[in-house]
């Protein structure tokens, strides 16, 4: 069984710019979470997507969006971005609440 | 903030039982108790998730305390691999997943 694929594993962008991350989630898993990694902060919870709608938020400024397509795919977009945005970008797919959280890999986002 | 307290970093010897505590006093009754490992540079790995029970699989062990207040990973024979960042998580009601800091955990040829 494949595993959660993200795409692309590594981006530089300039600052001022948007960027678009993709999530392949693992097969019939339909809830998708997104994280950002960054030394100082650690893993932050972003925000989750469960059948197209979104579950849940954290406490990230509203350039940081999401949405879940109806095969379970998800994308996330950051807009205006800023040099604190550097990070790795974590995916994770599970079949449901109180289900582990399988990630993946992570696009490391690096801005210039 | 993290619902969950750990030792930031552990040593121990390859071969042995590496037993990662977390402190979990807060826990509500129906929220799990999960282990996650992250190596340098990979997204984080599901390792154990439980709830009242101790559970047991092919890569670790959960002991839960009675109160399920607090509970313990163990490894039973630690390998060079299992070199990592290991965060205990506590589901919350509203969803939301926090991650803490973590136990590195290092082990010693």
């Amino acid at each position: 069984k494949a595993g959660v694929t993200q795409t692309p594993r590594y981006l530089i962008k300039t600052r001022g710019q948007q960027v678009t991350l993709s999530c392949s989630p693992i097969s019939g898993h339909r809830s998708v979470s997104w994280y950002q990694q960054t030394p100082g902060q650690g893993l932050q919870f972003l925000f989750e997507y469960f059948s197209e709608t979104q579950r849940n938020k954290g406490n990230f400024p509203g350039r940081f969006s999401g949405r879940q397509f109806s095969n379970s795919r998800s994308e996330m977009n950051v807009s205006t971005l800023e040099l604190g945005d550097s990070a790795l970008y974590l995916c994770a797919s599970s079949l449901g609440r109180d289900q582990p959280q399988h990630f993946g890999d992570g696009t490391r986002l690096s801005i210039l | 903030d993290a619902k969950t307290t750990q030792p930031p970093s552990m040593d121990c010897a390859e071969g042995r039982a590496a037993n990662l505590p977390c402190n979990h006093s807060t826990i509500s009754g129906n929220e799990y108790v999960y282990w996650y490992r992250q190596i340098h540079s990979q997204g984080p790995q599901y390792i154990i998730h439980g709830l009242k029970n101790n559970e047991t699989n092919e890569m670790a062990s959960l002991i839960i305390t009675e109160d399920r207040k607090s509970s313990t990973l163990i490894l039973p024979h630690a390998t060079l691999r299992d070199t990592a960042v290991y965060y205990c998580i506590v589901r919350r009601r509203d969803d939301k997943i926090i991650f803490g800091k973590g136990t590195r955990l290092h082990i010693l040829p």
